[in-house]
């Protein structure tokens, strides 16, 4: 069962700050975050592990709530190459990645 | 390094003819390996995943079908095509649970 992702559609102003919100009713291992670009693959972002695990990739950072199941995505100060679609994606121990259906951002100048 | 590599870019075919995917990985031994297929404007459907050779899970048994005849060699298939087998597909692999995926670059299939 694939993860839930909200909202699907976010549009920014240069500067402005974004969450994306991710859950899933699974128990899961870990919780990846990617962005595509259009017509292209998907690139990886980063991997939470832990409960209540933070990471932070320049100015985008992501949490993990594994007793709610539940990733939060956080972009701020938002640049124009910030624009794209995030996927979540969850992994549990059957090695099987399921992705969300993707957050669309656009940052604008 | 490891590399990915997956062709064609680009398939047109007509409905009820084979299809024929192929993603190899190099740089790496028994790699996760996973198809995805992305409709247009859509999130990424997991087709099939596999943890070695001969190891395949499907999750959309339809008239697609996955192998792995090699350690980093994973082939999509299709014996009839349908309309609906549109889309961007996706391989991807990792090393282990808790690894990043690394997706190939893609094939954007169109059946007409």
């Amino acid at each position: 069962q694939q993860p839930v992702q909200s909202p699907q559609a976010v549009i920014l102003r240069e500067g402005e700050d974004a969450v994306i919100n991710c859950s899933s009713s699974k128990a899961l291992y870990s919780v990846h975050w990617y962005r595509q670009k259009h017509g292209e693959a998907p690139v990886f972002l980063m991997i939470l592990l832990k409960g209540g695990e933070q990471k932070g990739h320049d100015k985008i950072s992501a949490s993990f709530n594994e007793k709610k199941q539940q990733s939060s995505l956080y972009l701020t100060a938002s640049q124009l190459s910030y624009s794209g679609t995030y996927f979540c994606g969850t992994e549990t121990l059957n090695n099987d990645m399921r992705f969300g259906a993707g957050t669309r951002l656009t940052v604008k100048p | 390094s490891q590399t990915i590599h997956q062709w064609p870019a680009t398939l047109v075919q007509p409905v009820g003819s084979p299809l024929s995917l192929e993603c190899t990985v190099e740089g790496t031994s028994n790699p996760n390996l996973y198809w995805y297929r992305q409709a247009a404007g859509r999130g990424l459907q997991l087709l099939f995943y596999s943890v070695g050779i001969g190891q395949i899970s499907s999750e959309v048994p339809q008239n697609l079908s996955a192998s792995r005849p090699q350690d980093r060699q994973f082939i999509l298939s299709s014996k009839k095509l349908l309309l609906s087998d549109s889309g961007f597909y996706l391989c991807a692999w990792q090393t282990g649970l808790n690894s990043p995926l690394h997706f190939g670059n893609g094939t954007r299939l169109t059946v007409t």
